[in-house]
């Protein structure tokens, strides 16, 4: 199994552009999350899913999309890049209300 | 408003001594509580957790104190070695939707 892989290791963007960032698990998990990892805030929760078709809010959402047509895939879309959104993500899945298996993690730059 | 607040920020401990860091909730629906350690350029991975039915959890050299009236847990690790160094991060989830929410991070620096 390869768990939790999220592409790309590295990104630049510039202010305005917009990309995906992909996460896949094979592990048949129904929950799944996404967080951004800043110094000194810890890991914030951006959006969730419960499941296939299945999204909400976590606590910092503003600035990103997310859908999930699959239980494997869920990717997270940032529509317009802010130089806020420079950080390090990292996408999660698991059994809801229990471990949590976290990807190696997307590092974004925004100038 | 962080729904998990966790210190001290950062802590270095001698070889051999005990590391503790402590975290407070405020939401009574919270019935898990993990926590996570993080090696740099790597993500969060499970260490340890406990649920509120327990008042202590002990997992090697690792152990989870959990005091429900006071809505508090610490992470307790014993024989400190230089390599635990990590960010060691405490979370809650619980209620309708399970989120897991997490503190702010403790670094710990265990010098040799």
């Amino acid at each position: 199994n390869a768990g939790v892989t999220q592409t790309p290791k590295f990104q630049v963007l510039k202010t305005g552009q917009s990309m995906t960032l992909q996460c896949a698990q094979d592990m048949n998990h129904e929950y799944m999350s996404w967080y951004r990892q800043d110094p000194g805030m810890g890991l914030r929760l951006i959006h969730y899913s419960v499941g296939a078709g299945i999204t909400d809010q976590g606590e910092v959402p503003n600035g990103y999309n997310v859908s999930r047509s699959t239980t494997e895939d869920f990717p997270l879309r940032l529509l317009s890049a802010a130089p806020s959104q420079t950080s390090v993500y990292f996408c999660a899945s698991g059994e809801r209300g229990g471990e949590q298996f976290f990807g190696p993690g997307t590092r974004l730059t925004v100038l | 408003q962080q729904q998990v607040k966790q210190s001290p920020q950062s802590l270095i401990v001698q070889k051999g001594g005990i590391s503790i860091i402590n975290c407070a909730y405020e939401n009574t629906a919270f019935d898990y509580f993990p926590w996570y350690q993080q090696f740099p350029g790597k993500g969060p991975a499970l260490l340890i957790a406990i649920r509120p039915d327990v008042s202590e959890k002990k997992e090697g050299r690792f152990t989870i104190s959990f005091n429900k009236s006071a809505k508090q847990f610490s992470l307790h690790i014993m024989d400190s070695q230089p390599g635990d160094s990590a960010t060691y991060f405490c979370a809650a989830s619980g209620g309708a939707t399970n989120k897991l929410i997490f503190g702010t991070g403790t670094l710990l620096a265990v010098q040799p």
